[in-house]
């Protein structure tokens, strides 16, 4: 069963302290998307990666950082320097850089 | 420089009826448009996409969209609603960036289409 996994579906974190967002693919896809959604904003892209081992800036990178060690993996940490972390987070992939995204179910970070 | 804008922010209809949802769009290049939909505390989801193929593209569950270059416009619609169908639905608009050559994608801010009985 091909798919994009997120975990965790929620999760809670205290202000000051850094969480890591998990994104699995077994889709055999390239590239690979993290975005931010807020209430009335659209999707705003953090970061992504077209390769293994390469990963760039999206709009709203400042207080996130990525890594990009496996074809199938690309998690997302939200350090203590992202001044407003509570969203819901969402992981997208695609077979090549300009293909269509296929996005994952999703996790809401709320910061207490 | 590429932007979408979803002209309805809400959208109600009664169940039965036509659905409209309506999206324009401003790109430098040939664009490639999607629509996606979003059920409440979920990933969004392909309905349909342009890629300069026929105008007129066919979805999923019954959506159609079609795409007019002279009105840059790309809306959504569906001949009768079902309950199913209330959503979020993001109309979305991708182009090569001339500096990565990544294909970039673009949201509009949504339109929650609520559905009566």
């Amino acid at each position: 069963d091909g798919g994009i996994t997120q975990s965790p579906k929620y999760l809670f974190r205290k202000e000051g302290q850094n969480v890591t967002l998990s994104c699995e693919q077994n889709l055999n896809h390239d590239a690979m998307y993290w975005y931010r959604q807020d209430p009335g904003q659209g999707l705003r892209l953090i970061y992504y990666s077209q390769i293994v081992n390469d990963f760039q800036k999206g709009d709203i990178a400042e207080g996130y950082s990525v890594s990009r060690e496996k074809k199938e993996s690309f998690p997302l940490t939200v350090t203590s320097a992202q001044k407003n972390p509570t969203a819901f987070y969402l992981c997208a992939s695609s077979k090549g850089h300009a293909d269509t995204q296929y996005f994952g179910p999703g996790t809401r970070l709320t910061v207490l | 420089a590429q932007s979408v804008t979803q002209l309805d922010s809400h959208v109600s209809v009664s169940e039965g009826t036509p659905v409209l949802l309506r999206c324009n769009y401003s790109s430098s290049y040939s664009p490639s448009l999607f629509w996606y939909v979003q059920h409440p505390n979920k990933g969004l989801q392909l309905l349909l996409k342009y890629t300069s193929a026929a105008t007129l593209v066919k979805g999923i569950n019954g959506f159609e969209a079609e795409f007019k270059k002279s009105e840059t416009s790309f809306h959504l619609t569906k001949p009768s609603a079902h309950m199913s169908d209330a959503a979020e639905y993001f109309c979305v608009v991708s182009d090569k960036d001339r500096g990565s050559t990544l294909g970039r994608l673009y949201f509009g801010r949504g339109t929650q289409l609520t559905v009566w009985p």
